[in-house]
C-alpha cells in the first residue's frame, strides 16, 4: 500500500510570494494533518483536517491555510512568504483524528 | 498546552550498546507516538504506545501514563539506528495534533 505523498518535494521561493503544498493520504485515512519543522527543532503543528472540516490549528499566523478536499486529500497554503517560513513541511494522515498518525517525506521549502 | 521534555538530548554510543530514551509529559495524554527521523526527514513510525509494554525485534517502549512518562529501549545498537528520536502525544479534544519533544540525537559509531 502506498503511504502518504506529499508535493512538490523542494521548494524555492522568494520573501512574499505565496505557495502551496499538496498532500495525499494513506487509502482510508480521513484525518490530513500539517506540521512545519525548521531545523533542530521537533515538528510543530499547523492544521488538523477530518472529514474536510478543520478540527484544529496550531499557533500559527493566517497567512496560513489549509482545506481538505472530497477524496482527503490537502492542501497547505502560505500567503505573503517570510524567510522564517523555511522549513520542512510535513503532512500526517490517520484513520481517526486522535488515532496512530503517519507521515510522508516532506516538502522543504526555501524562501530567499 | 501540554509539554513534552526527551533526555538526553544527545547520545553516542559504540554499535552492539544498550541505550534508552526518555520522555516525559506534563499532562494525560491519549495519543503517545515514537518516530526516529532519517537524515533525509522522514518520520518513521516506531510506536504507537499510550500505555502499557510493546516491543519490535530490537526495540521495546513502555509508557507509564499514571507517572507520565515513556522509555525508549534500544538493544545491540547498529550504525543504522543513528538519527533524530522523537517522542509526541496528543492530548485529547480533538483540537489539537501531536505535540512533540525536542528529539534525542543518537550517534552509533562502528
Amino acid at each position: 500500500d502506498a503511504g502518504v505523498t506529499q508535493s512538490p518535494t523542494h521548494l524555492i521561493k522568494t520573501r512574499g510570494q505565496q505557495v502551496t503544498l499538496r498532500c495525499s493520504p494513506i487509502s482510508g485515512h480521513k484525518s490530513v494533518s500539517w506540521y512545519q519543522q525548521v531545523l533542530g527543532q521537533g515538528p510543530q503543528f499547523i492544521f488538523q483536517y477530518y472529514e474536510k472540516e478543520e478540527r484544529g490549528r496550531g499557533n500559527f499566523p493566517d497567512r496560513f491555510s489549509a482545506r481538505q478536499f472530497p477524496n482527503y486529500s490537502s492542501e497547505l497554503n502560505v500567503n505573503a512568504l517570510l524567510l522564517g517560513d523555511s522549513a520542512l513541511y510535513l503532512c500526517a494522515s490517520s484513520f481517526e483524528a486522535v488515532r496512530e498518525q503517519y507521515f510522508g517525506p516532506g516538502t522543504r521549502l526555501t524562501v530567499t | 498546552g501540554i509539554q513534552v521534555e526527551q533526555s538526553p538530548p544527545d547520545l553516542i554510543l559504540q554499535e552492539g550498546a544498550n541505550s534508552t530514551l526518555r520522555c516525559n509529559f506534563s499532562d494525560s495524554v491519549n495519543n503517545l507516538q515514537w518516530f526516529h527521523q532519517n537524515p533525509w526527514g522522514q518520520l518513521i513510525n516506531l510506536f504507537y504506545i499510550p500505555s502499557g509494554t510493546k516491543q519490535n525485534g530490537r526495540l521495546s517502549a513502555t509508557t507509564v501514563a499514571t507517572e507520565r512518562y515513556s522509555l525508549l529501549y534500544i538493544s545491540s545498537s547498529q550504525t543504522t539506528d543513528s538519527g533524530v528520536y522523537f517522542c509526541a502525544v496528543y492530548s485529547g479534544g480533538g483540537a489539537d495534533g501531536l505535540t512533540f519533544g525536542k528529539g534525542t540525537h543518537l550517534i552509533i559509531q562502528p
